[in-house]
This record gives C-alpha cells, structure tokens and sequence, in this order.
C-alpha cells in the first residue's frame, strides 16, 4: 500500500518563529488532507488539498502532486500551535476513501 | 459545520467485557471509518463503512466488530476486551473530500 512519511518528527521552535513540515508519499494521490491533533485528542482540520496551494491565515499548504510531496508552512508561530501535525492520504488504487496517515510532527511552540 | 461526536470521552472497561464505542454524524456521509491511535503506531485503519450495512475491514480488524444500522451512526464493537485494545479510538465520516473526525475516546482496559 501507499507509503506516507514526514518530516522532522519533532520540532521546537520560539514563539513567532516560522517552520515547513514536509510530506512524502510513495504513490499517486486522490485526495490530501492536514490535520492538527490537539492536546485532548481531536484531530481538526485544516487542509484539503490534493494539489495547488491553500492558504488560512497563518498556515498555508503547497502540495505537488506530481512530486508526491506536501508542505505545510506555519508563520509567526504561536504556542496554541503546539500538537501533533498529520498528512493523511488517500491512493488511487483503493476503494472506498480509505485515507492512510502519516507517523506526525510533534510541535512544541515555547513563549 | 460538520459534526462528528463520539459517546464518550473517556471510558474504563474490565478485561472481557463487551464494548460499544458509538459515533454519529450529521452530515449525510456515506462513508465513516473507525481508527486506533497508539504511540508510535500512529493511526492504523480498524474498520469502515460505506453505506447502510455495508461494512469492510481495514487493516488491523481482529477481535473488533462494526454496525452500521443508520446511515448517521457508526459503532465499533469489542467482542471482549482486552488490555491490548487499551487505546485511542478516533471516528470519522466523510463524503467525497473532506473528512472529519470526532473527539476521540481514550479506551483503557484494566
């Protein structure tokens, strides 16, 4: 099956630092999504995005479809940022809109 | 805005028991997922479900059942729990695109 990886694993950054999380997938793309797991556990998203770029105020998303890569971009970075950032993916080759998730970027945003 | 909400955010269940994790959606979705999250496992795939009673494994399905009754609902069922399903448990629905996730249920089995 569709392999997805991201990069770094962990990041720690000061408050209103800048930072690129990366991801990687192995296989064509149906559908890309980013998604931020907060403290409690809840996953909210924040971007569908199977091409193109996307920008949400301080967060934009680039992915390349035909690079099997994703950037999220984080700007002006705040400690509410802090949390679990996953790519999620869904290959061509499957049925039924499974999407398959990478390992995450843990951040930690300090004041 | 779509809503995914799972019954509880918290629960603790005794080794053997039979366990209901439910999940409703309120957006019309077709299909809707049920997924474990263990540290350094990440998200793994249990079951999912693309219509009414219509149901198909993911990828780790074993000692785990699923209903889907009505088209909002979606239930994961642990036949008899074991401390090996102590986990997160997060529900999501989806549509064509987006999905959405539920709050998650932290699941501890003692």
């Amino acid at each position: 099956g569709i392999q997805v990886e991201q990069s770094p694993p962990d990041l720690i950054l000061q408050e209103g630092a800048n930072s690129t999380l990366r991801c990687n997938f192995s296989d064509s793309v149906n559908n890309l999504q980013w998604f931020h797991q907060n403290p409690w556990g809840q996953l909210i998203n924040l971007f569908y995005i199977p091409s193109g770029t996307k920008q949400n105020g301080r967060l934009s998303a680039t992915t390349v479809a035909t690079e099997r890569y994703s950037l999220l971009y984080i700007s002006s970075s705040q400690t509410t940022d802090s949390g679990v950032y996953f790519c999620a993916v869904e290959d061509v080759y499957t049925g039924f809109q499974k999407l398959v998730f990478g390992t995450g970027t843990r951040l930690l945003v300090s004041p | 805005d779509v809503k995914v909400t799972q019954s509880s955010r918290y629960l603790v269940k005794r080794t053997g028991e039979k366990v209901f994790l439910e999940c409703v959606q309120d957006m019309d979705h077709e299909n809707m997922f049920w997924y474990r999250q263990d540290p350094g496992l990440g998200l793994r795939l249990i079951y999912f479900s693309y219509d009414v009673k219509m149901k198909e494994k993911g990828d780790i399905p074993e000692g785990y059942s699923v209903s889907r009754e009505k088209k909002e609902r979606f239930s994961l069922i642990l036949e008899s729990a074991s401390t090996n399903q102590t986990s997160m448990y997060l529900c999501a629905s989806r549509l064509r695109t987006e999905a959405f996730f539920g709050q998650g249920t932290r699941l501890t089995v003692v």
